[in-house]
């Protein structure tokens, strides 16, 4: 089925390890999005991108990096894990930047527990 | 900066009461307005949409959400809840090129 893929869906880490959430998605579409939804809070962008080779911080980008090389995917890199980094990720997609007529796609989630 | 402020942060009801859920933003200018859904153990769906045209925007499974731009607020209501509305709503608000900022969410527990 079409949509956003994220792997994995369940880490857990020691702090100070690094690891990689995968996304993909196979619409297309320009835009991609990483947020973190923590109780009490909603979700909170930590970085985006526009196209391919074009990435740039949201709200909440430190101890993250992102990068894409093709359309299809934006992997987010936490370089060395902290307990404050858990949290529920959400990759999610759009046809371009600004084009809202239907929403993002959001993908199923990566739950990260950092020890 | 454009912020959404959901009030009601967990809501539970009996089966058949009313349900209004309130959001309220922070920008000035033309904004799009959204209410996503997550139902328990599954990702976020897009629920309603605003863009322009008549304020009061109808969806599914009776639900209804109503853009008033004086009140800068864009509420979800149900007339009658069902025990299947159990979820987590989030409100969102874009202002065209800016990415989708969300709310705290709402926790609904409907008991039946």
């Amino acid at each position: 089925n079409a949509g956003v893929t994220q792997t994995p869906k369940f880490q857990v880490l020691k702090t100070g390890q690094s690891m990689t959430l995968q996304c993909a998605q196979d619409m297309n579409h320009e835009y991609m999005s990483w947020y973190r939804q923590d109780p009490g809070m909603g979700l909170r962008l930590i970085h985006y991108s526009v196209g391919a080779g074009i990435t740039d911080q949201g709200e909440v980008p430190n101890g993250y990096n992102v990068s894409r090389s093709t359309t299809e995917d934006f992997p987010l890199r936490l370089l060395s894990a902290a307990p404050s980094q858990t949290s529920v990720y959400f990759c999610a997609s759009s046809p371009r930047r600004g084009d809202n007529r239907y929403g993002y796609t959001f993908g199923s989630g990566t739950r990260l527990t950092v020890v | 900066a454009q912020s959404v402020s959901q009030h009601n942060h967990h809501v539970i009801l009996s089966e058949a009461a009313s349900l209004e859920l309130g959001c309220n933003y922070s920008y000035g200018g033309t904004v799009n307005l959204f209410w996503y859904v997550q139902y328990p153990g599954q990702h976020l769906q897009l629920f309603l949409k605003y863009f322009s045209g008549d304020p009061l925007v109808k969806g599914i499974k009776g639900f209804e959400a109503e853009f008033i731009k004086s009140k800068f607020s864009f509420n979800l209501r149900k007339p009658s809840v069902q025990w299947s509305d159990t979820a987590e709503y989030f409100c969102a608000v874009t202002t065209g090129r800016r990415a989708l900022t969300f709310g705290s969410g709402t926790r609904l527990q409907v008991q039946p």
